[in-house]
């Protein structure tokens, strides 16, 4: 079966660091390109970047570059995300979710919530 | 970057058709067909309806349906059942070698 399964959300104060996982099992991970998507409490859907299948190329929304990175470790079959400087704007559930590799996403994670308060 | 257009709401009663439209620009949906749809009940992760424009995966009823014209997409659903309250959102590949999704419709059953 196919999963994915996020973990490391937390509460966080404006200004911290914090370091999503997913992990994959189920497929090819070394194969497939991954994204992170997130979603505001009753907001909609944000693609936040994503990841080539070796970890050469990143992309990235605007809002977040130069405060998130997306990372890989296929030996682990697992996707992180470190984010920084967080901003009370980043309170979402994070997805984790597999590029089909023809532009859409075909598999999600049931995703984490990260929350930014004081 | 910003997000693609959806209406806020749309509705419809059993057994009716609606359609769902998604507004972008030439940079994204009018540039590409690269436009996926996702469906999402509360709480639970978005699912996967339709992608490359019309394509159906496996497993999703054939009441859905996907389409674009220009720079606007759209889904239809047919038959229009209960099960099909939900958020719906768009997304599209875009020049910026990004992605971008809509503002989501709310699908309301009557």
């Amino acid at each position: 079966e196919v999963q994915l399964v996020e973990s490391g959300g937390a509460l966080v104060q404006p200004g911290g660091s914090l370091r999503l996982s997913c992990a994959a099992s189920g497929f090819i991970f070394s194969s497939s390109w991954m994204t992170w998507v997130r979603q505001a409490p009753g907001k909609g859907l944000e693609w936040v970047g994503n990841i080539r299948p070796d970890g050469s190329d990143k992309y990235y929304v605007d809002s977040v570059k130069g405060r998130f990175t997306i990372s890989r470790d296929n030996a682990k079959n697992s996707l992180y995300l470190q984010m920084n400087s967080l901003r009370v704007e980043d309170t979402a559930v994070y997805y984790c979710a597999r590029d089909s590799g023809n532009f859409f996403v075909d598999v999600w994670g049931q995703g984490t919530t990260v929350t930014v308060s004081s | 970057q910003s997000a693609l257009t959806q209406p806020a709401s749309v509705s419809g009663s059993p057994g009716q058709s609606i359609t769902i439209s998604c507004t972008g620009t030439s940079s994204d949906v009018g540039g590409y067909d690269y436009v996926s749809w996702y469906q999402q009940h509360p709480g639970e992760a978005p699912k996967l309806m339709i992608y490359g424009v019309s394509n159906r995966p496996s497993g999703v009823s054939s009441r859905f349906s996907g389409s674009k014209s220009g720079d606007t997409a759209s889904l239809t659903i047919s038959g229009l059942q209960a099960e099909d309250e939900a958020d719906y959102y768009c997304s599209s590949y875009t020049s910026s070698i990004t992605h971008v999704f809509g503002t989501g419709t709310k699908v309301t059953v009557l």
